[in-house]
């Protein structure tokens, strides 16, 4: 079955240094979405790619989604303490709205 | 209602015990998911609901494991005989689902059940 695969698990960054989580499907998806978890909360989406190569940013985050639509990646410039959270990728393979998750990267933020 | 709600937000039962989850979807969403989340791991699939059909019951742990939805509404997430193996937070989230469009749509999270099996 479809896997999706992120890339670092944890990352531990000082404030204001950037950070980049990386995922990676199994099989080509039709589109990608991203969702943050904050600790102790539920996941919320922050956005979708569908063409391949589309890059989006959202203020300090920016995401691509490869030629291949095999991989994403988000980063984050000058990370915040309001950055805390798990970053999850969502992949798309199929005919119907099922996405499969990817493994997640926590990220902590030391002020 | 203005998000997915989710009831009990916490549950303690006895190993053995049948438990029954409920999840109220957002008005008008078609597509409901089940998924479980142990303490600081990822999202699993459970199960996914296109009305009151479920397409793709794939990511049930066991025949333990039921779920329903009626009324293209409300679902109830069952677990008979629980083990501890159970314990988790188990969430729900809906989605619009317009079927032939190619489109995807965000999902929307409810806060979770936490189960925990004594």
């Amino acid at each position: 079955g479809q896997q999706v695969m992120q890339i670092p698990q944890y990352q531990h960054v000082q404030e204001g240094e950037d950070f980049t989580t990386y995922c990676n499907s199994s099989t080509t998806l039709s589109n990608i979405q991203w969702y943050k978890q904050r600790p102790g909360g539920h996941p919320v989406f922050l956005i979708q790619l569908v063409k391949s190569g589309e890059v989006k940013k959202q203020k300090r985050l920016t995401f691509q989604f490869g030629e291949a639509k095999k991989n994403s990646s988000l980063h984050i410039t000058a990370t915040q303490t309001t950055d805390v959270g798990t970053y999850f990728c969502a992949g798309r393979n199929g005919g119907y709205q099922k996405v499969t998750f990817g493994t997640g990267t926590k990220l902590q933020v030391i002020p | 209602g203005a998000g997915v709600s989710q009831s009990p937000s916490n549950k303690v039962t006895e190993k053995g015990k049948d438990v029954e989850l409920r999840c109220d979807p957002i008005s008008g969403h078609t597509a409901l998911y089940w998924y479980r989340q142990s303490l600081g791991q990822g999202l699993e699939f459970l199960i996914y609901f296109q009305g009151n059909s479920a397409p793709d019951k794939s990511g049930l742990p066991s025949d333990r494991f039921s779920a329903e939805r009626t009324g293209g509404s409300v679902s109830t997430l069952t677990i008979q005989r629980t083990q501890q193996e159970d314990s988790a937070v188990y969430l729900c989230a809906s989605s619009l689902a317009l079927i032939g469009t190619g489109s995807t749509y965000e999902q929307y999270f409810g806060p979770g059940t936490r189960l925990t099996v004594t």
